[in-house]
């Protein structure tokens, strides 16, 4: 049972373009939705999040867009570079069930130069 | 660096043996998680503790075990291995402030592979 689907799997964009990756949830109990970063042999690092009452956040040239009603949330990477060549993970908290993380599948996005 | 911190970064192993993953949480962070990540399944929850207590449980097998210190470092035991056990496993910690206490930063894992 898959909770969280997150699409594209891949990515291919050029430097300077916008990469959108999107997710979609299933349980309107989750209240908290941070998207990671992750490069080849590193762990996770978090990168933005999004509480459900808030509809857009921004940080640098990450942007997040939440809508509530189609359960829906998408990562923008605005004048995306080289170095954000990574994988992609939203993810998903019920904060009242405990704070375990419910990942989408990931989305791998090459920034070509 | 997230100031989580695991050891052994690899591990090799064969099949029925046990092993043990370790993991020392931001200096701070009073919660430490333990995920899985492998391709067939992805990231996924295994257990939460906080505090030296056991606070929620994901896909975690039988076969697997967890404990938190009371100097906060973690280890993950993970016994009778088998080759679907091959995958990295993660710790992550959060801040034990309000504001930030959803935030999980995770270390650079464990590297397992079971042969």
């Amino acid at each position: 049972q898959q909770q969280v689907k997150q699409s594209p799997q891949s990515l291919i964009v050029q430097k300077g373009g916008i990469s959108i990756i999107n997710c979609a949830y299933e349980n309107t109990a989750f209240d908290y939705f941070p998207w990671y970063q992750q490069f080849p042999g590193k762990g996770p690092a978090l990168l933005i999040a999004i509480r459900p009452d808030v509809s857009e956040k921004k940080e640098g040239r990450f942007t997040i867009s939440f809508n509530k009603s189609a359960k829906q949330f998408s990562l923008h990477i605005m004048d995306s570079q080289p170095g954000d060549s990574a994988t992609y993970f939203c993810a998903a908290m019920e904060k009242a069930a405990g704070n375990k993380l419910t990942f989408g599948g990931g989305t791998r996005v090459l920034v070509k130069p | 660096d997230s100031g989580v911190t695991q050891t052994p970064k690899h591990l090799i192993t064969a099949t029925g043996q046990r092993v043990t993953l370790r993991c020392s949480p931001r200096s701070g962070d009073l919660s430490v998680y333990w995920y899985q990540q492998s391709l067939d399944q992805g990231l996924q929850f295994l257990i939460q503790y906080y505090n030296g207590e056991e606070r929620a449980k994901g896909n975690i097998l039988e076969r697997f075990s967890a404990q938190q210190f009371p100097d906060l470092h973690s280890e993950l035991n993970l016994s009778s291995l088998e080759l679907g056990d091959s995958a990295l496993y993660f710790c992550a910690s959060s801040p034990r402030d309000r504001g930030n206490r959803y935030e999980q930063y995770f270390g650079p894992g464990t590297r397992l592979t079971v042969t």
